[in-house]
């Protein structure tokens, strides 16, 4: 049972890069997100969506986009890759039932030098 | 959505019961309490969530005071694999299930 997985577990990239993180869930859950974790903090929400074809703006979606085009799927891009997006990124996902809780991946971390 | 507040770190022994206090004093009346655990470099984990009533489940209990404005994480036995950061989180039942994280409390179960 994989549950959330991401890919790739780790990866460093230059400035200028672009990237794209993957998030496949085998739940058949409607809801997916995107957040990421800087040393210390809590995790902050970037994007996320209610259903495929569908996305929506997160507390930090600048430098970030997104795209749903499957439901057990969900793509976060970099297009150009900065220092400050240096961070540890978490995907999860969640049925569409009222107080449903989230189930997260492992993590993506990544450097951007 | 209502601010909580937690403190930064707490210590348990090995075997005892650790608390976990929340503070959710603007918390409103159709926000749920949730608590996540994140473990050394893993992804949070679920652990349990309430309105008005206490809650239990297999891993933890939860106890609500009766005007709201706190509440309490339970494990009734910590062990050394309940070491790390936990999060409590006020969240409307009615708003996508957007998560929003403040620091946690970090918790050391010593042995």
């Amino acid at each position: 049972n994989a549950g959330v997985t991401q890919t790739p577990k780790f990866r460093v990239l230059k400035t200028g890069q672009s990237m794209t993180l993957l998030c496949a869930q085998d739940m058949n859950h409607e809801y997916m997100y995107w957040y990421r974790q800087d040393p210390g903090m809590g995790l902050r929400l970037i994007h996320y969506s209610v259903g495929e074809g569908t996305t929506a703006k997160g507390e930090v979606p600048d430098g970030y986009n997104v795209s749903r085009l499957k439901k057990q799927n969900f793509l976060l891009g970099l297009e150009s890759a900065a220092p400050s997006q240096t961070s540890v990124y978490f995907c999860a996902s969640r049925t569409a039932g009222r107080n449903q809780p989230q189930h997260f991946g492992d993590g993506t971390r990544l450097s951007i030098l | 959505d209502a601010k909580t507040t937690q403190p930064p770190s707490m210590d348990c022994a090995e075997g005892r019961a650790a608390n976990l206090p929340c503070n959710h004093s603007t918390i409103s009346g159709n926000e749920y309490v949730y608590w996540y655990r994140q473990i050394h470099s893993q992804g949070p984990q679920y652990i349990i969530h309430g309105l008005k009533n206490n809650e239990t489940n297999e891993m933890a209990s939860l106890i609500i005071t009766e005007d709201r404005k706190s509440s309490t994480l339970i494990l009734p036995h910590a062990t050394l694999r309940d070491t790390a950061v936990y999060y409590c989180i006020a969240l409307p039942y009615n708003q996508g299930g957007k998560l929003i994280f403040g620091q946690g409390t970090e918790l050391s179960v010593k042995p």
